[in-house]
């Protein structure tokens, strides 16, 4: 069964950092793209930023873009997103991701909360 | 980024059918795939339609999709109250080099 678990999330202060991570099983990671996307409360759906099978191509939404860093470790079969000058708009709920998105291997974990106040 | 535009919300009676449409543009809907995703409260999203209209196993054929030149559309027949939702749809875009999501629509069943 995939399993898909983050951590890490919590309250910051604005400007501050927070890293989630993304723990996968019960699939061969290594041979997936991921994707974070995230959900503040009440709102949609936001794609926030997605990594290749092995790393060598990496996308980030307009909003992100150089505040936010996305990796993954293939030997610990685990993803992270390393969150900078962090902003009160980016408050929600961060969801890992496996990819491609549009097949039928797309399936979600069930989130970490990220409060930036 | 903008998003593809889906009604914010729809409302139909148990045993009705509702179409819920995704408006989007050559880049994204016109040249790559749709997806659609339901998400019951406090929960994740849940993979609904893959590859413009085509359903995992375990969904029912009550939920159906269709794409049409920029545009997209999931049908969903025989209304249930468990129907009750937020359903998003969602398409690569080959010139943004981004995911985007549709904005979402709420269903009620009246």
């Amino acid at each position: 069964e995939v399993q898909l678990v983050e951590s890490g999330g919590g309250l910051v202060q604005p400007g501050g950092s927070l890293r989630l991570s993304c723990a996968a099983s019960g699939f061969t990671f290594s041979s997936f793209e991921m994707n974070w996307v995230r959900q503040a409360p009440g709102k949609g759906l936001e794609w926030v930023s997605q990594i290749s099978a092995r790393s060598t191509t990496i996308y980030y939404s307009d909003s992100v873009r150089g505040r936010f860093t996305i990796s993954r470790d293939n030997v610990e079969n685990s993803m992270s997103l390393q969150m900078n000058r962090l902003r009160a708009e980016d408050t929600g709920v961060y969801y890992c991701v496996r990819g491609p998105m549009f097949t039928i291997f797309n399936s979600w974990g069930q989130g970490a909360l990220v409060t930036v106040s | 980024q903008s998003v593809l535009t889906q009604p914010p919300s729809m409302s139909a009676a148990p045993g009705q059918k509702v179409t819920i449409s995704c408006s989007g543009s050559r880049s994204n809907i016109g040249d790559n795939y749709v997806s659609w995703w339901q998400q019951l409260p406090g929960t994740a999203p849940k993979l609904l339609i893959y590859e413009n209209n085509r359903r995992p196993s375990g969904i029912p054929d009550r939920f159906s999709a269709s794409k049409s030149g920029t545009s997209a559309t999931l049908g969903i027949t025989g209304l249930q109250t468990g129907d009750e939702a937020d359903y998003f749809c969602g398409a690569w875009d080959s010139s943004l080099g981004a995911w985007l999501f549709g904005g979402g629509t709420r269903l009620t069943v009246l």
